[in-house]
This record gives C-alpha cells, sequence and structure tokens, in this order.
C-alpha cells in the first residue's frame, strides 16, 4: 500500500464511450500527476497538478482531459479515445514538485475497443 | 534536461545469482536518483534512493551507490529471488524540464528461474 488509490482497476470501453479514471491520495501531498504506460514503451508524463493547479500537459490529445477539484482528488476523462490509448495509466502524488520521490498508485489497464 | 540510461532487458538470471542492472545519467548539479520497481500487475514502488554523491540507497537486499565520476547509479544484489522478477527503473529528478517531475528509463524486466 502507497497510500495512493485508483479506480476502476480495469476498464473496457469502446471508441465512443466516456469514462472517467479516479485517484486519491491520502498522503497529504499537494502534486499529483497522471502517466501511461504502454507495452515496450518508456513511462509517458501527461499531466501535472500541484496545489489543484495544472502545471504540466505534455502535448496529451484532447480526448484525455484532466481534472483536480483538491489537492487529494485526480480524475482523467476520457472520451472518444482510440485503440492505441489502451494502456495502464498510472496516478502518483509527491509532496511537492521539487522533491522528486514520488508514490505510485496500482494504476488502471484500459482496453479501447 | 537531464536524462537517464538505463540497460535494456531483458535479464534472466537462476536463484541466488548476482544482479547488476546498470544505469548512468547526464544531470544539472547533483540530484537525487532513484530506483523503482514495477511488480507483475502493480505499479511502481520506490525500492531505494540516494540524494548525494557517493551515497549507497540499499533496501530489500538490493543496493545501489551514487557515483558522481562515473554519473552512474548502478543496482545490484547478491543473491537474487524469484519473488525479485519485476521491472526496474532508474529515476531522477528533471529540473531543468518540467519543475521536479521525474525522469525515467526504459526499464528492465528481470526474470528469476527457479
Amino acid at each position: 500500500e502507497t497510500g495512493v488509490t485508483q479506480t476502476p482497476r480495469h476498464l473496457v470501453m469502446g471508441m465512443t464511450n466516456k469514462k472517467s479514471l479516479k485517484c486519491e491520495q491520502h498522503l497529504g501531498h499537494n502534486a499529483m500527476y497522471w502517466y501511461k504506460q504502454s507495452a515496450k514503451k518508456p513511462l509517458e508524463l501527461m499531466f501535472v497538478y500541484n496545489f489543484k493547479e495544472q502545471t504540466e500537459n505534455n502535448s496529451v490529445p484532447s480526448r484525455f482531459s484532466p481534472e483536480c477539484p483538491n489537492s487529494s482528488h485526480l480524475f482523467l476523462h476520457l472520451h472518444t479515445l482510440q485503440p492505441e490509448d489502451s494502456a495502464l495509466y498510472l496516478c502518483a502524488s509527491s509532496p511537492d514538485t521539487g522533491t522528486g520521490e514520488q508514490f505510485f498508485g496500482p494504476g488502471t489497464r484500459l482496453t479501447v475497443l | 534536461g537531464n536524462s537517464v540510461t538505463q540497460m535494456e532487458g531483458p535479464v534472466t538470471l537462476s536463484e541466488e545469482a548476482f544482479l547488476t542492472i546498470n544505469c548512468t545519467y547526464t544531470a544539472t548539479g547533483y540530484p537525487s536518483l532513484f530506483w523503482y520497481v514495477q511488480y507483475p500487475g502493480e505499479g511502481l514502488q520506490l525500492l531505494l534512493k540516494a540524494t548525494k554523491a557517493d551515497d549507497k540507497g540499499s533496501n530489500k537486499g538490493f543496493e545501489a551507490t551514487y557515483r558522481k565520476e562515473t554519473t552512474s547509479f548502478h543496482l545490484e544484489k547478491g543473491s537474487v529471488q524469484v519473488s525479485d522478477s519485476a521491472v526496474y527503473f532508474c529515476a531522477l529528478p528533471n529540473y531543468g524540464g518540467s519543475q521536479g517531475n521525474l525522469i525515467f528509463g526504459k526499464g528492465t524486466k528481470l526474470s528469476v528461474k527457479p
């Protein structure tokens, strides 16, 4: 247990569906992150939030829409995804964006049909 | 910005064999260095870290020494177990680019056979 939870753990969706991934951290951290992990590709940083404000959007397509209502919760809203978006989506948190060490959730395995 | 290069796998070893996974980095200054591990079906977990040159991080029998002369942070374990089968990632902060974000190596998959 790292103190970061993600739901759902598995998700299958069609290309026309709309779904959301949820991440919650119980560590009192101020920074939260979304990563994409695809087979045979390096871990890709998608978004960074610090004190609820987005500080990084790593050229992510608009079909991925993040939301951070408070420092403990982070969502990733999905719509009109493509099969190549199938991957493991990892959430992480850290005390702030300057400490380096990050704590990861178990991930959501997404399959787009 | 900073960068990290990690040996590519997969690495297959027999139980009780010696493990080395190489990691070298380029960085401005002397950032903290990390090894993360990802067991099958799970997210990444911090395995060990070193915060300054010559520091040795250690955990669960794994060790890595922060060597500024060779800009390396190689992961070692004297006797691996089947339960060590996982993917290992070397990482460091990217102060030159995205503030405080971690840069990860490509990962090295380790399989330990009984």
